[in-house]
């Protein structure tokens, strides 16, 4: 079956500092695959796509690119704000069936950005 | 575009007692609504998926008859917790999709505090 892993946090970083947190996958077929942000207490929001090998999914200073060799999806910011500070959960989508499109999460990394 | 709400966004309730959750599409139709539950710094695991007017589909684990779900509208979904225990105390995140490869988009979740 469909699975996600990442890196588990918590990832803790100064300010404008890199930040690169790690996914990889398995799935059948050719899934596609998301970054989502969920901030305290708040559901979860789309902070990036990728829909077929070699797309970069890119927003808000974020990027990730679809790797099919090495299935992977790692996220990555080149200078981070404290405003960045959530929890990010790489997610693909999978199989679709009558109900749509199915998503199967990763665990979660809560970055925890400081001044 | 795109926006799902829930209500209510958090609730308090006396063990025995039952709770619905609504969760709606605001401006488009969501011919699927998705049901996740996520506990406190973990992932969010999917409860069960429906599709308008049909009988949800509910995941290995999950009981259909403690967890009623209805899917009246291409519009309405809602959760009924029944008979709620400490143990169900959780986050509830609904989402919605109009089908296909389409994306789902996220309400902003429900939290559960059964006492």
């Amino acid at each position: 079956g469909n699975s996600v892993t990442q890196m588990e946090g918590p990832v803790t970083l100064s300010e404008e500092a890199f930040l690169t947190i790690n996914c990889t996958y398995t799935a059948t077929g050719y899934p596609s695959l998301f970054w989502y942000v969920q901030y305290p207490g708040e559901g979860l929001q789309l902070l990036l796509k990728a829909t077929k090998a070699d797309d970069k999914g890119s927003n808000k200073g974020f990027e990730a690119t679809y790797r099919k060799e090495t299935t992977s999806f790692h996220l990555e910011k080149g200078s981070v704000q404290v405003s960045d500070s959530a929890v990010y959960f790489c997610a693909l989508s999978g199989p679709l069936s009558y109900a749509g499109n199915m998503l199967t999460f990763g665990g979660g990394t809560r970055l925890m950005v400081k001044p | 575009g795109a926006v799902v709400s829930q209500h209510p966004s958090w609730v308090i309730c006396k063990s025995g007692t039952s709770v619905k959750i609504e969760c709606r599409s605001l401006d488009f139709q969501a011919t699927t609504m998705f049901w996740y539950r996520q506990f406190p710094k973990q992932s969010l695991m999917l409860m069960a998926t429906s599709n308008e007017g049909s009988k949800a589909t509910y995941e290995q684990g999950v009981e259909k008859d403690k967890f009623l779900i209805n899917h009246a509208s291409l519009t309405l979904s809602t959760l009924t917790v029944t008979s709620a225990h400490p143990e169900d105390s959780s986050f509830y995140i609904c989402s919605a999709s109009n089908g296909g490869y389409n994306e789902q988009f996220f309400g902003p979740g429900t939290r559960l505090t059964v006492l």
